[in-house]
């Protein structure tokens, strides 16, 4: 069975420090994996989204990017973290195409900057 | 802007008694899903529905499509303080990219 884990499930940061989130699946080959974010009480805004290897999308302008090194790990970076970066992060994975298949959630990392 | 927008944004029940939600939206869909999210966690699909259905049953879930409003329904029925989450409905639509949008989620709490 297909299993996605992140890591790691809390974290609190200085603000202008850097951050490394990461993403992996186990039991399924090519995903489409996902990167939202969630503020306190809202939905769930899309990040980034990828298709294969090196292939990332991004979806809002903003001070986070993604890489994604082999296929079934996914990576959530920046440089210098602002205040405005706190919330929760969530990573998705679905077998299909980008939107027609059943999105399959991690548990979610709480982002803290102070 | 959001594509799904859930109504109401609360809802506080007591077990038992069934709970209703519901999801509109802006743009022609594909499909509509519903998620569930218990604090602090990650999403777990409930049900989806094509844009061609009207309505499918999981369990205790019923959920309706009206796609001349633009609007879906989650059911609840007998709810248990299991049930006790936010509820999202994710739209597909061809406008949007083909990418889920997530409305704004409706929390409910089912009292014993």
């Amino acid at each position: 069975s297909q299993t996605i884990h992140q890591w790691p499930a809390t974290l609190v940061q200085p603000v202008g420090s850097p951050l490394s989130l990461e993403c992996t699946v186990e039991g399924t080959s090519n995903p489409n994996l996902y990167w939202y974010r969630q503020a306190a009480g809202r939905g769930l805004q899309l990040l980034f989204y990828s298709v294969g290897i090196g292939q990332i999308s991004s979806e809002v302008p903003q001070n986070l990017s993604a890489s994604r090194p082999q296929d079934r790990q996914f990576i959530l970076s920046s440089k210098k973290l602002l205040l405005s970066d706190s919330g929760f992060y969530l990573c998705a994975w679905s077998p299909g195409s980008p939107s027609t298949d059943t999105q399959y959630f991690g548990p979610g990392t709480r982002l803290t900057v102070l | 802007s959001q594509q799904g927008e859930e109504d109401p944004q609360a809802l506080s029940i007591q077990e038992g008694e069934n709970a209703t939600m519901n999801c509109s939206y802006k743009t022609s869909i594909n499909n509509l899903q519903w998620y569930r999210q218990n604090s602090g966690r990650g999403l777990v699909h409930l049900i989806l529905i094509r844009s061609n259905e009207r309505e499918k049953h999981s369990g205790r879930l019923r959920v309706t499509l009206d796609t001349s409003k633009k609007s879906s329904s989650l059911l609840i029925t007998a709810s248990r303080a299991a049930d006790t989450a936010s509820y999202f409905c994710a739209t597909d639509a061809t406008a949007a990219g083909n990418k889920l949008t997530f409305g704004g989620g409706t929390r409910v709490l089912v009292k014993p």
